[in-house]
């Protein structure tokens, strides 16, 4: 079973960040978060991971709270090129590869 | 960056006729590949993990018999849906695990 809880769907505005929480109030210490989106038909693209401190890269960024039990990805400047589904996954790396269980994810419709 | 590329892209067969969907790491060995399956409108589902040089292990209630999954090197991995009906028509993607988790653009089977 997926370890987290995301909203089913969300709208933003072309240009405006686009906020999209994530709980996990269940990770473990040795538990990563990882972000990745699934544009229609297509696989599963990487966006960000991180296991306890912020990160950030060209796509976007992560912020974790301290006590790890949530998370938030910032698309920074939307486009509508980001409407996708957006999935958050908990997962442990190990060196013979963890599976990466998804949940619902966030349907994300960026509008003009 | 770690490109799999997963071929065929879409398939139509007839009923009772057998598919192969082939997954490979383009530019890094991948110790562990993922087989998924999408049903429209649904999140993946995890249907087995595969190491290279040793047997599949499929989820539960995935039968092994139908869905025959070769690991046989560190760059290919197969999966063959064997005597396809059409409650088999769904969006196949695999994942491949060596640096970090990468996805195939994912196989539409229609099966009519």
């Amino acid at each position: 079973d997926a370890k987290t809880t995301q909203p089913p769907s969300m709208d933003c505005a072309e240009g405006r960040a686009a906020n999209l929480p994530c709980n996990h109030s269940t990770i473990s210490g040795n538990e990563y978060v990882y972000w990745y989106r699934q544009i229609h038909s297509q696989g599963p693209q990487y966006i960000i991971h991180g296991l306890k401190n912020n990160e950030t890269n060209e796509m976007a960024s992560l912020i974790i709270t301290e006590d790890r039990k949530s998370s938030t990805l910032i698309l920074p400047h939307a486009t509508l090129r980001d409407t996708a589904v957006y999935y958050c996954i908990v997962s442990e790396i190990k060196a013979a590869g963890n599976k990466l269980t998804f949940g619902g994810g966030t349907r994300v419709l960026v509008k003009p | 960056g770690a490109v799999v590329s997963q071929h065929p892209s879409r398939v139509i067969c007839k009923s009772g006729t057998s598919v192969k969907i082939e997954c490979r790491s383009l530019d890094f060995q991948a110790t562990t590949m993922f087989w998924y399956r999408q049903f429209p409108k649904q999140s993946l589902m995890l249907m087995a993990t595969s190491n290279e040089g040793s047997k599949a292990t499929y989820e539960q209630g995935v039968e092994k018999d139908k869905f025959l999954i070769n690991h046989a090197s560190l760059t290919l991995s197969t999966l063959t849906v064997t005597s396809a009906h059409p409650e088999d028509s769904s969006f196949y993607i695999c994942s491949a695990s060596g640096n970090g988790y990468t996805f195939g653009s994912g196989t539409r089977l229609t099966v009519v």
